[in-house]
């Protein structure tokens, strides 16, 4: 059975960081396109970025160059570290496998997600 | 920046077919995905490459896309199919719809 587990959310302040880890069972992340979709209070569902089973990563415009997704093969765990926080960030983060061919993305399983709060 | 388009609200009785409609350029000629959110709940896919559905989702929904619109459909619809649902594409990147919140009253 596939299960994805976030980990990490919190309260920061603006500026800060903070790391989110998704640890995978049921299958291997080095096999599997991983991502990270949020969803700020109240809104909607906003792509954040993927790790492609050859290691390419890709970012939404609105975090490109402050968040950097990586995996850890021993622990079958994403991660995804948050640099320069600001309150637009603010948000439940789920992490989600993803079926992708070219000009094509799915996510089929998604973690319960975990909240990051943005505030002084 | 592509963008999808759906309504904010649909209203449905039970029993009745709802649909949801998703609009964006050209739509047809992409594959579009459709999940449903409920409260408090993490989103669940309920159809892929604009109309099949994955192991476990029932036969009353389904999809279809032409033109600049992709339709989830829901054919006698329970209570508990009211939820939020969202499209979503690629276009250069993944775009998702503003969702649809469905009510079944």
């Amino acid at each position: 059975e596939v299960q994805l587990v976030e980990s990490g959310g919190g309260l920061v302040h603006p500026g800060g960081s903070l790391r989110l880890s998704c640890t995978a069972s049921g299958f291997t992340v080095s096999s599997t396109y991983m991502t990270w979709v949020r969803q700020a209070p109240g809104k909607g569902l906003e792509w954040v970025s993927v790790i492609y089973t050859r290691g390419n990563t890709y970012y939404s415009g609105s975090v490109k160059g402050r968040f950097t997704i990586s995996r850890d093969s021993s622990k079958n765990t994403v991660f995804l570290q948050m640099n320069s926080l600001r309150g637009e960030d603010t948000a439940v983060y789920y992490c989600a496998t993803a079926r992708v061919t070219p000009g094509y993305y799915q996510f089929d399983y998604w973690g319960q997600g975990t909240l990051v709060t943005v505030s002084s | 920046s592509y963008e999808l388009t759906q309504p904010p609200s649909v209203s449905v009785s039970p029993g009745q077919t709802a649909s949801i409609t998703c609009s964006g350029d050209k739509l047809g000629d992409k594959y579009a995905c459709w999940y449903q959110q409920k409260p408090g709940q993490s989103p669940v896919l309920v159809i892929y490459q604009n109309s099949k559905r994955p192991s476990g989702i029932p036969e009353r929904f389904s999809g279809s896309s032409s033109g600049n619109t992709a339709t989830l459909t829901i054919s006698g619809t329970q209570a508990m199919d009211e939820a939020d649902y969202y499209c979503q594409a690629w276009d250069s990147t993944v775009v998702f719809g503003g969702g649809t919140k469905l009510t079944v009253l």
